[in-house]
Order: C-alpha cells, then sequence, then structure tokens
C-alpha cells in the first residue's frame, strides 16, 4: 500500500535541536523528500536521500533512512525561529507519484 | 525568475461556475504534475503529464480536466464547482517522468468555493 505518516506537531526552543520522524510502506521506495511549507506559501524543497544510503547531511539539515525499519527523519540544528513552517515528508513511487505525509508543525520557541 | 508559476494565486467562486488555473514553468523540465492540498493540508497529486501525455490520473471526478498545450504548460479545468473542492492547487514539474527526479512546486492556487 502506499502510505506515509508523520507526527503532526512539534515544538522546540531556539538554539536545539529538532527531530521530525516519518515512516512509510512502500518497500520498492527509491527516493525520499523532505519539503518545507511557510505559511501561506508553496513548497520548498529541502533535502532528498536515495534508498539506499542511510544518512545525508546538508549543512543544518541530517536526513537518516532506515529502509529496514521504514523510518526516515530530518534533523535541524541549532533550530530558528525562521525555521517555523510544516515539513512534508514524500515517498517517491514510480511515474513520479510522490506520496506525502500529513505534514509536522514546527513551532520554533524564542 | 520564477520556475514554476501559477495563477491566479487566489480564487473565489460561486458553487455550479466553471474555473481555470493556469501553470507555466520554465526549467525546460517535461513532466508537470496537479496536486490538491485540503483544509488539514493533506497533499494528494491528481494528474501528471509528461509531454504532453497523461501518465497519472488518479481517482479524480470528471468535472477536474487538465490541459497540456505544450511542455511548460499544464492548466487545469474545473467544471461544476463544488463546496469541497475548496483547496489549495499546486502545480509540479520534473525533468523527466517517473524515477529519481525531483519535483519543484509552484507557489499554490487558493481556491474558495462560496
Amino acid at each position: 500500500g502506499e502510505d506515509v505518516e508523520q507526527s503532526l506537531f512539534l515544538s522546540v526552543r531556539e538554539g536545539d535541536s529538532s527531530v521530525i520522524n516519518c515512516t512509510y510502506t512502500d518497500s520498492s521506495s527509491t527516493y525520499l523528500y523532505w519539503y518545507k511549507q511557510e505559511p501561506g506559501a508553496g513548497l520548498q524543497l529541502l533535502t532528498y536521500i536515495f534508498s539506499n544510503m542511510d544518512m545525508k547531511q546538508d549543512q543544518r539539515l541530517t536526513v537518516l533512512l532506515n529502509k529496514k525499519d521504514k523510518h526516515l527523519s530530518l534533523r535541524i540544528a541549532d533550530t530558528q525561529t525562521g525555521d517555523s513552517a510544516i515539513y512534508f515528508c514524500a515517498d517517491l513511487h514510480d511515474v513520479g507519484k510522490l506520496i506525502f505525509g500529513q505534514g509536522t508543525t514546527l513551532q520554533v520557541k524564542p | 525568475d520564477t520556475a514554476v508559476s501559477q495563477t491566479p494565486k487566489y480564487l473565489v467562486t460561486q458553487m455550479g461556475n466553471d474555473k481555470s488555473i493556469k501553470c507555466e514553468q520554465n526549467l525546460g523540465h517535461d513532466t508537470m504534475y496537479w496536486y490538491k492540498q485540503d483544509s488539514k493540508k493533506f497533499l494528494k497529486i491528481m494528474f501528471s503529464y509528461n509531454n504532453k501525455e497523461l501518465i497519472i490520473n488518479e481517482t479524480v471526478p470528471n468535472r477536474f480536466s487538465p490541459k497540456s498545450p505544450d511542455k511548460a504548460h499544464l492548466n487545469l479545468h474545473i467544471n461544476s464547482l463544488e463546496l469541497g473542492d475548496s483547496a489549495v492547487y499546486f502545480c509540479a514539474s520534473s525533468p523527466l517522468a517517473g524515477g529519481t527526479d525531483t519535483q519543484y512546486f509552484g507557489p499554490g492556487t487558493r481556491l474558495t468555493v462560496l
């Protein structure tokens, strides 16, 4: 089946690390993505990971993939108030079909 | 320069009307998509076109008809609008069909049906 799940809400203090978790069901996933949506705005691609990788780091962002458990996480180091947004995990299926999670609202308190 | 653009940004209309949303990408991509985001922020794919050919057609009412005049444009026409059509509609594009290509999203069109 096609299912991607995320927790709905995460609150952190400015300067702390944020970890947003995602689980998916498709065992044939090739790429997994993280998108960011600020209020009233479109979807901004943050990063992605290929399914044969365990980890990918890009500046303050670290993506961890546990393919056995079908678990993906996004860690944001030194979280800033500008990181407040909704974060979507997405699983790429064949012919370009992206299956999105429900989105995790990240609230960063000063 | 805007990579994926949509017009209009906001659309308010009455039930029963017919409306269109336009999407253009200047990235030279071959594939374009329409997604719907409901009031709970849930995103679901509706359609995908590759070089003007329909490749993904999810279970969407046939009141929704995508049209791709060329590979840089994918428009969405909606007939007989219903209250449940109120949502944000996102266009996206990617270099190739399927596989590993990253999709880039437009800013969205917020449709409100009264």
